[in-house]
């Protein structure tokens, strides 16, 4: 099966503080997402890649950044924290398959900005 | 905004009755996916609709796309307690370079 590994279940971080959230899966996987879930609004995407050192905007970039210095990795930044993105983070990778391809997510990451 | 609308937020039912979410979206999509997250848990993949028109059916779940490709719906013929979870459709757009959109959920609580 395939997994798809958070580094963090919980975090607490204060306002302004720099945040880095850790995604590794183990199928080789050429498509890695991240998604933030809160409640009434579903998932929404933040970053993605389809490719070692390659990224692009989701539709709520602003506020983070991302690296994927390595196939199975893929972190999320928060340059400076806000209570704003108090959130569950989900992290997510699919194979390429021409656009058919389904979606093996983490277990979330629950950041508490205070 | 939201580029696919899903209803209802919320349904509670009693265990034995049937349930529906329904999924739209204002433009054609080339797929929509569905995912079931159990409470605690994180989205995993049910199945995946193509075709217009298409019907699949996994047990007691029954899933449709729209002969226009805008809309789906999941509908699940007597509940049961291990049903809870919130229920998400996907779309992929045509232009989108195949990411993902997803509709806010539908919450489904299952009374025994």
């Amino acid at each position: 099966d395939v997994k798809v590994t958070q580094s963090s279940r919980y975090l607490v971080k204060r306002t302004g503080e720099k945040v880095f959230l850790e995604c590794v899966q183990d199928m080789d996987h050429e498509n890695m997402f991240w998604y933030r879930q809160d409640p009434g609004l579903g998932l929404r995407l933040i970053y993605f890649s389809y490719d070692v050192k390659m990224k692009e905007k989701g539709d709520i970039p602003e506020g983070y950044s991302v690296s994927r210095e390595k196939k199975e990795r893929f972190s999320l930044i928060l340059e400076s924290a806000s209570t704003n993105q108090t959130s569950m983070y989900l992290c997510a990778s699919s194979a390429r398959q021409g656009g058919n391809e389904k979606l093996f997510f983490g277990s979330g990451t629950q950041l508490s900005v205070l | 905004g939201q580029q696919v609308m899903q209803i209802p937020q919320y349904q509670h039912v009693q265990e034995g009755e049937d349930f529906t979410t329904y999924c739209n979206s204002s433009t054609t999509l080339s797929n929509i996916q569905w995912y079931k997250q159990r409470p605690g848990g994180h989205p995993v993949f049910l199945i995946q609709l193509v075709k217009s028109g298409e019907v699949k059916k996994q047990k007691r779940l029954t899933f449709q796309f729209g002969e226009a490709k805008k809309n789906s719906s999941l509908h699940i013929t007597a509940t049961q307690t291990t049903d809870v979870g919130t229920y998400f459709c996907a779309g992929r757009r045509y232009n989108q370079g195949g990411k993902l959109i997803f509709g806010q959920g539908t919450e489904l609580s299952v009374k025994p």
